[in-house]
């Protein structure tokens, strides 16, 4: 079935590593794709997105890269830190048109990874 | 600017109760969405309103219901409560036109 998938379920890396996050999906019609942070006690954070009809985006300290031959994503956080801990979740957004326009709000969401940043 | 707001953030029911939880999404957001997170099936789809309509619904049974007033801020309800509710209930406003969903920090429902 489609789905969104991880393929670790948790990451421990020294501070100042780079850390990479997997994250696997099904359905070759997904058109977007956002990587979420989210922290003990609170709701998840955007961090990155990127869409179809590109291979890489770059933010602060932050990668996506998106491979669409093997619908496989990933997040690359450069030096990362002790506040970087908490869980990653990729998620799909797939596009659909009804007669209210264009969704968005509908995210299928992978797993989760939950990343250990030790001092 | 303020967040996305969620009440209430902890609440306790007994099976067979009813529970209505209220998101104000951030101003100018006129698309909320909701999402159950449990520690078993992660983040699910639960449903998305834009303009007081129901746009799209996830695999949820019809105990899970939701609306959204004029100011775009959404309540969904969960009738004849299950121990199985208890999760943590997210919602989610954004622009329409950039998809950008910003996330409250929750209403976390315990049903005993």
């Amino acid at each position: 079935g489609e789905s969104v998938g991880l393929h670790l379920p948790t990451l421990s890396v020294q501070e100042g590593d780079n850390s990479i996050i997997n994250c696997a999906y099904s359905n070759s019609a997904s058109d977007y794709f956002i990587w979420y942070k989210q922290e003990s006690g609170k709701g998840p954070q955007f961090i990155i997105d990127i869409r179809s009809n590109m291979d890489k985006r770059q933010g602060q300290r932050v990668t996506v890269l998106l491979n669409k031959t093997v619908k496989h994503l990933s997040l690359q956080i450069a030096a990362t830190q002790p506040g970087d801990s908490a869980v990653y979740f990729c998620a799909e957004n797939r596009r659909s048109s009804n007669a209210g326009g264009t969704s968005y709000g509908k995210l299928t969401f992978g797993q989760g990874t939950i990343l250990t940043v030790h001092p | 600017k303020a967040g996305v707001t969620q009440t209430p953030r902890y609440l306790i029911k007994t099976r067979g109760q009813q529970v209505t939880l209220s998101c104000s999404p951030i101003s100018g957001h006129r698309s909320v969405s909701w999402y159950q997170q449990t520690p078993g099936q992660g983040l699910q789809f639960l449903f998305e309103y834009f303009s007081e309509t129901q746009r799209n619904k996830g695999n949820f049974p019809g105990r899970f219901s939701g609306r959204q007033f004029s100011n775009s801020r959404s309540e969904m309800n969960v009738s004849t409560l299950e121990l199985g509710d208890s999760a943590l209930y997210l919602c989610a406003s954004s622009f329409v036109t950039t998809g950008e969903l910003f996330f409250g920090e929750g209403s976390r429902l315990t049903v005993l």
